[in-house]
């Protein structure tokens, strides 16, 4: 059974756009959610994160959102940049993230020039 | 470089040998993880351990698969009698241990076989 579900395989987008990826959790236990960005052959690599006393986290050109009572959140990119295409894994964590992580199938974002 | 270091990033091993990968955690970091992806998928834990001991194991297979993290050098992670479903990309992630503080993921070892 998926815990942390990403329902978008792929996304594409024109550069200067937002990117809006998506993911939903079924476990009330999470209590810290992270997006990494993944380019092929090379590990995951963290992005941002957010907890779960918080519903908006920012950084730079990165917002997460978390709607704890949907399970759901959500990491926006504005502006899109080529370089941006990548893989987006979503993951979650009971313990604050010293426990294991729960990933996502990830999503594929194409940023187009 | 001091990021999270693992080694070989490629390995091949023909059935029933056995696979030894290794993972240099981050400077600082003392919690140390390891996640398989197969393909298409996402990353499915196998186990976290922090120096000489194991925390959780709860995603490691119960035959072939160990792990371990002494107190001097790399946690290894060490797969006996391999056989074709081991194809895959392993990924080690180090800590520092401390409430939302995230992990940071190596590059990988991609292990084959044959």
């Amino acid at each position: 059974d998926q815990q942390v579900k990403q329902n978008s395989p792929s996304l594409s987008v024109q550069e200067g756009r937002i990117s809006i990826l998506n993911c939903d959790y079924t476990n009330s236990m999470f209590d810290y959610f992270l997006w990494y960005k993944k380019y092929p052959a090379e590990g995951p690599t963290f992005l941002i994160s957010i907890s779960s006393i918080k519903d908006k986290n920012e950084d730079g050109r990165f917002t997460v959102f978390l709607n704890k009572s949907a399970k759901h959140l959500s990491l926006h990119i504005v502006p899109s940049q080529p370089g941006d295409s990548a893989v987006y894994f979503c993951a979650a964590s009971a313990g604050g993230s010293q426990g294991n992580l729960i990933f996502g199938k990830g999503t594929k974002l194409s940023v187009k020039p | 470089n001091a990021g999270v270091m693992q080694n070989p990033r490629h390995l091949v091993r023909r059935r029933g040998q056995e696979a030894r990968l290794r993972c240099s955690p981050m400077k600082g970091h003392s919690h140390v993880y390891w996640y398989r992806q197969l393909p298409e998928e996402g990353l499915k834990f196998m186990v976290y351990l922090q120096k000489e001991n194991i925390i959780d194991e709860s995603g490691m297979p119960k035959e072939r698969f160990s792990a371990e993290f002494p107190k001097e050098g790399p946690s290894i992670l060490r797969i006996q009698q391999v056989v074709r479903g081991d194809s895959a990309a392993y990924f080690c992630a180090s800590s520092p241990g401390f409430r939302n503080q995230p992990q940071h993921f190596g590059d990988g070892t991609r292990l084959s076989i044959l």
